[in-house]
């Protein structure tokens, strides 16, 4: 049972374009959804996240965009960058659910020159 | 701040061994957690601690999976015997209270 999807693998974006990652959830508990970014060999590192009461959460090149009727959340990174490549990973929790976090399966972000 | 510290780096068994690996959270973080990443797949929790206490190890496979958080602080999370299916990354994190977690470089294992 994926609660968190993530339906494209990967993603080729030009240097200086958007890039756009999404994610859909299943469990109308969610209330609080992150994006981690992980490069090979390390750890992921949080990103950016929101919770359920805003649509909309912006940090200098990263927006997350929230759409509940939907189920969908979206991180746009503008303009992209080669340091941008990278494993993307969607993350959701539900208050009450004491921070636990349902991942999605990543999206591999590739920023070509 | 010091990150999460997590050893070995890389760990190679042959299946039926024993395997424990170790975690040292950022100081001051109340809550740790384990996680298994299989390739190809994201992050999956195995356990949960607030403190010294368990909080969630629900989908812990027990019969071969055990941790720990003795003092509170940092822990080791063993794995006797491993299966073949074992083979994953095993990550690390902590937060403290209503903070995103932050995660370790993990323990990368493989079974032969």
């Amino acid at each position: 049972d994926q609660q968190v999807k993530q339906n494209s693998p990967s993603l080729s974006v030009q240097e200086g374009r958007i890039s756009i990652l999404n994610c859909d959830y299943t469990n109308s508990m969610f209330d609080y959804f992150l994006w981690y970014k992980k490069y090979p060999a390390e750890g992921p590192t949080f990103l950016i996240s929101i919770s359920s009461i805003k649509d909309k959460n912006e940090d200098g090149r990263f927006t997350v965009f929230l759409n509940k009727s939907a189920k969908h959340l979206s991180l746009h990174i503008v303009p992209s960058q080669p340091g941008d490549s990278a494993v993307y990973f969607c993350a959701a929790s539900s208050t009450g659910g004491g921070n636990k976090l349902t991942f999605g399966t990543g999206t591999q972000l590739k920023v070509e020159l | 701040e010091a990150g999460v510290a997590q050893s070995p780096r890389y760990k190679i068994i042959e299946k039926r061994q024993s395997v424990a690996f170790w975690c040292n959270p950022i100081s001051g973080h109340a809550t740790l957690y384990w996680y298994q990443q299989i390739l190809g797949q994201g992050p999956k929790l195995l356990i949960q601690f607030q403190n010294n206490g368990v909080v969630d190890d629900s989908q812990l496979p027990k019969d071969r999976f055990s941790a720990e958080r003795l003092k509170g602080v940092d822990s080791t999370l063993k794995i006797q015997p491993a299966k073949l299916e074992d083979s994953a990354v095993y990550l690390c994190a902590s937060s403290s209270r209503g903070q995103p977690q932050h995660f370790g470089d993990g323990t990368r294992l493989s079974i032969l």
